[in-house]
């Protein structure tokens, strides 16, 4: 399985964008990347996911490189409830999750 | 996406018992999977839960400690077994549709065991 690379913390004041970045050098051609995030307490939440092209829906934006070896999440405008361990994933067949990156944001 | 509800939703366990994990989906899916987060880690897959046929188990994790059942498509029981404190977790159910690699995983919120 591609293994992918997260700082492990980043802060954000809210309203602003959040940019978390995701190292996946060595991604297969047919492997998906998918981000999830946790909330304390809670499940993961699926955030977005993308192949090839750049993603959006209500929740992100999900930008590729060209290489595909590296991707970034963006929160448009990061709120406290954002905060969050995020999770890049490459996905085969399963969903193997790493360590992630935990997401402060502050007032 | 599916609604996932997980039974119990937190569970206090003597040493040596066993507890059983149910996990029902609003909608018919086509995968199942069952995780677990031990304390202040990631999630860890034990195994897809496959409907008819016995669990594909992950490394690192067998049958007789961790039985799990699927006897159709929107339910799917994960039993931990003769449990000790190493396996006090979060046990959580996940669900999948349609072709892996371009459907989203979605989660329950979990089963949170405390083993004494």
């Amino acid at each position: 399985d591609a293994k992918t690379t997260q700082p492990p913390s980043m802060d954000c004041a809210e309203g602003r964008a959040a940019n978390l970045p995701c190292n996946h050098s060595t991604i297969s051609g047919n492997e998906y990347v998918y981000w999830y995030r946790q909330i304390h307490s809670q499940g993961p939440q699926y955030i977005i996911h993308g192949l090839k092209n750049n993603e959006t829906n209500e929740m992100a934006s999900l930008i590729i490189t060209e290489d595909r070896k590296s991707s970034t999440l963006i929160l448009p405008h990061a709120t406290l409830r954002d905060t969050a361990v995020y999770y890049c994933i490459v996905y085969t067949d399963k969903l193997i999750f790493g360590t992630g990156t935990r997401l402060q944001v502050f007032p | 996406s599916a609604v996932i509800s997980q039974k119990p939703s937190r569970d206090i366990c003597q040493r040596g018992t066993s507890l059983t994990i149910q996990c029902q989906v609003d909608s018919q899916v086509t995968m199942m999977f069952w995780y677990r987060q031990q304390p202040g880690q990631s999630l860890t897959l034990i195994a897809t839960a496959n409907q008819g046929s016995e669990a594909t188990y992950e490394s690192g994790f067998v049958i007789d400690k961790f039985p799990i059942s699927r006897p159709n498509l929107t339910f799917s029981t994960l039993t931990v077994s003769n449990m000790s404190p190493e396996d006090s977790s979060i046990y959580l159910c996940s669900v999948a549709d349609g072709v892996l690699g371009n459907q989203p995983q979605h989660f329950g919120d979990g089963t949170r065991l405390s083993i004494l």
